[in-house]
């Protein structure tokens, strides 16, 4: 159980060019997600909390209008890269809470993530 | 300000052990993580401790002292695929996860 998918895998795209990536539970149901980003040799940057139904919390420093973010169902979270540049090419990995119908409700399971290379 | 800190890299021998070490300075406290992360690929949960005292699962175990703001995560019988890096990570005060940089471990034959 507890498995949380993520799409796609790896995208490549253009300067100027926004990207969507989903993030979804698929057995359990996340009423909060995290999206991270994670640059080459360094540790997870949390970029955005979101719950379902309401605004995303974003991290300092994080672009709001850059990165946008829908929680829009229980399952579901997406993270859009609007007018990507090379410096936004990394790693992204989102991660879901459980709704709290485990016993360990603050564990995060974790995406496969979702490699971005914009050129 | 919040602090986790634990070494950047480790090299240890293939059927040896290796203690990972883990120190945090945080605003509240609601438990400690450890996580093993592939190159390239999502981090994957190995422990949760929130009490003092050792945890064993296996090969692994995770050690936590709340009053010295320090946990270890012990890996015995150490095999080539434990090569990986290894995030601790503390749930503070607001229950948002406060993640370490990471320990990478290189396992020799």
């Amino acid at each position: 159980g507890a498995v949380v998918s993520q799409h796609p895998s790896r995208v490549i795209c253009k300067s100027g060019t926004s990207v969507k990536i989903e993030c979804r539970s698929l057995d359990f149901q996340a009423t909060t997600m995290f999206w991270y980003r994670q640059f080459p040799k360094q540790s997870l940057m949390l970029m955005a909390t979101s719950n379902e139904g309401s605004k995303a919390t974003y991290e300092q420093g994080v672009e709001k209008d850059k990165f946008l973010i829908n929680h829009a169902s229980l399952t579901l979270s997406t993270l859009t890269v609007t007018s990507a540049h090379p410096e936004d090419s990394s790693f992204y990995i989102c991660s879901a809470r459980d709704g709290g119908t485990s016993g360990f409700s603050y564990e995060q399971y974790f995406g496969p993530g979702t490699r971005l290379t914009v050129t | 300000g919040q602090n986790i800190d634990q070494p950047t890299e480790m090299t240890a021998t293939e059927g040896a052990i290796v203690q990972i070490n883990c120190t945090y300075q945080t605003s509240g406290f609601n438990g400690l993580f450890w996580y093993q992360q592939h190159a390239g690929e999502a981090p994957t949960f190995l422990s949760y401790n929130v009490l003092d005292g050792l945890e064993e699962k296996g090969r692994f175990s995770s050690f936590l002292s709340r009053s010295k703001g320090y946990s270890y995560l012990l890996l015995k019988e150490l095999q080539m695929k434990d090569s990986a890096s290894y995030l601790c990570a503390v749930l503070d005060s607001n229950y948002q996860l406060i993640w370490g940089a990471g320990t990478k471990l290189i396992i020799k034959p």
